[in-house]
């Protein structure tokens, strides 16, 4: 399967501690973006690169959280001291990157749990 | 702003029509997708509208107006597997509508 993958797919942390996420797009994708999905909600954009430049941020991306993708390839999104709010599916897709306007392909997700 | 508005639930039965609307306010405009999505799993396209009018994509259709700031997932002979979310969702700016779900009975 060559789809977009995420690791862990699944998180339980205490709060306060520090987790990192990450995702692989599909090959040769050079945009990808991060998404945060709580239950019955749409997802919420946190997040995209085109390549390794991170060009858009969300209000919603506190400085608790902060996302890399070094190589242009795979990403990875961290939140440091984790709170109960952030408790959330966190959900990575990609996309060509060659026209304004792209499907995006989604991957399964890690689902966070702060305890 | 920007934001996106659909009907939280539709139910509808077997093999019927059922319409999903979305209707939006934002500044600029750069299109309008849809994704389905199953419970536990990852949003997955449907369609997109670049302009006006009507996509046809098998038994799901998608239709956009940009005057009057709507557009709409048509999904035809439903079947029992297409009860899920479905999420209206705005280009450039990322930003997704707040899901319909949709219960298909027997």
């Amino acid at each position: 399967d060559t789809g977009v993958s995420q690791n862990p797919r699944h998180k339980i942390t205490k709060r306060g501690q520090n987790v990192t996420f990450r995702c692989d797009p599909i090959s040769e994708h050079n945009r990808l973006y991060w998404y945060r999905q709580t239950l019955g909600q749409g997802p919420e954009f946190l997040t995209y690169f085109q390549n390794e430049a991170q060009l858009e941020k969300s209000r919603l991306l506190s400085d608790r959280f902060s996302a890399e993708r070094p190589k242009g390839s795979f990403s990875t999104l961290e939140i440091q001291r984790t709170e109960q709010g952030d408790s959330a599916m966190y959900l990575c897709a990609s996309s060509p990157g060659t026209s304004g306007e792209e499907t995006q392909y989604f991957g399964p997700g890690t689902r966070l749990l702060v305890l | 702003g920007q934001s996106l508005e659909q009907p939280s639930e539709v139910t509808a039965v077997e093999g019927a029509i059922v319409q999903i609307n979305c209707t939006y306010q934002t500044s600029g405009f750069y299109g309008l997708s849809w994704y389905q999505q199953h419970d536990g799993g990852a949003p997955t396209f449907l369609s997109y509208n670049a302009l006006d009018g009507l996509e046809e994509t098998g038994r799901f259709s998608s239709f956009l107006s940009r005057s009057d700031s709507y557009g709409y997932l048509l999904l035809q002979e439903l079947q029992m597997k297409d009860s899920a979310s479905y999420f209206c969702a705005r280009g450039q700016n990322f930003v997704f509508g707040p899901g319909t779900r949709l219960s298909v009975l027997p």
